[in-house]
């Protein structure tokens, strides 16, 4: 497996479960995000993990819950999920070398359907 | 303030003419503007970007034109193919560290042969 790769690719849930999204890059970076996109609304920022320590939050609901287990691994925990969830959650990664500069490359995503 | 207003939504180009989308932000303290192109079932991918010191950048037929005092900058796709056809996402981030991007809504661009 090359760049980041992302599991499962489409996912269906009802609003009562409980489910994961994982991702894992083999680049070697030491930065990881999930974003999500919706439809109607731009690329948004959900997590930002740094050397494996959440740097960022950007105010996501509480029944998404991300974890970083070490620096090539990152998920997406959810439960009790809402109708409006239902997106494509990207994953991403970058090597932060602290100019501001970093590309981040994207998995192909996680499209969620909540029912 | 943290957005980045982008346009048009959807555009159509014939071959081998020039796509022009535009973007425009608030926050000054934005400090490096990347663009990303996105094919269906793919995740977005790096093309070019722009620091604010300068105020072009081109890298083959893409063109970042960055204007400072209007806080507004774009993409030029010149010579325009049918390969070029996706959606296109200007962003934006400042400080260092891990990046912090904001993005604009995306540009749906269709090149007709």
């Amino acid at each position: 497996e090359t760049g980041v790769t992302q599991t499962p690719r489409h996912l269906v849930m009802g609003m009562t479960n409980k489910k994961s999204l994982k991702c894992e890059q083999h680049l070697g970076h030491n930065a990881m995000y999930w974003y999500k996109q919706s439809a109607k609304k731009p690329l948004e920022l959900m997590f930002v993990y740094n050397f494996k320590e959440q740097t960022e939050n950007n105010s996501v609901p509480s029944r998404f819950s991300p974890e970083c287990p070490n620096s090539s691994h990152l998920f997406l925990h959810l439960h009790t999920l809402q109708p409006e969830d239902s997106a494509l959650y990207l994953c991403a990664s970058s090597q932060e070398t602290g100019y501001g500069t970093d590309t981040q490359y994207f998995g192909p995503g996680t499209r969620l359907t909540v029912l | 303030q943290q957005q980045v207003k982008q346009s048009p939504q959807s555009l159509i180009v014939q071959k081998g003419g020039i796509s022009i989308i535009n973007c425009a932000y608030e926050n000054t303290a934005f400090d490096y503007f990347p663009w990303y192109q996105q094919f269906p079932g793919k995740g977005p991918a790096l093309l070019i970007a722009i620091r604010p010191d300068v105020s072009e950048k081109k890298e083959g037929r893409f063109t970042i034109s960055f204007n400072k005092s209007a806080k507004q900058f774009s993409l030029h796709i010149m010579d325009s193919q049918p390969g070029d056809s996706a959606t296109y996402f200007c962003a934006a981030s400042w400080g260092a560290g891990a990046q912090k991007l904001v993005f604009g809504q995306g540009t749906r661009l269709t090149i007709n042969p």
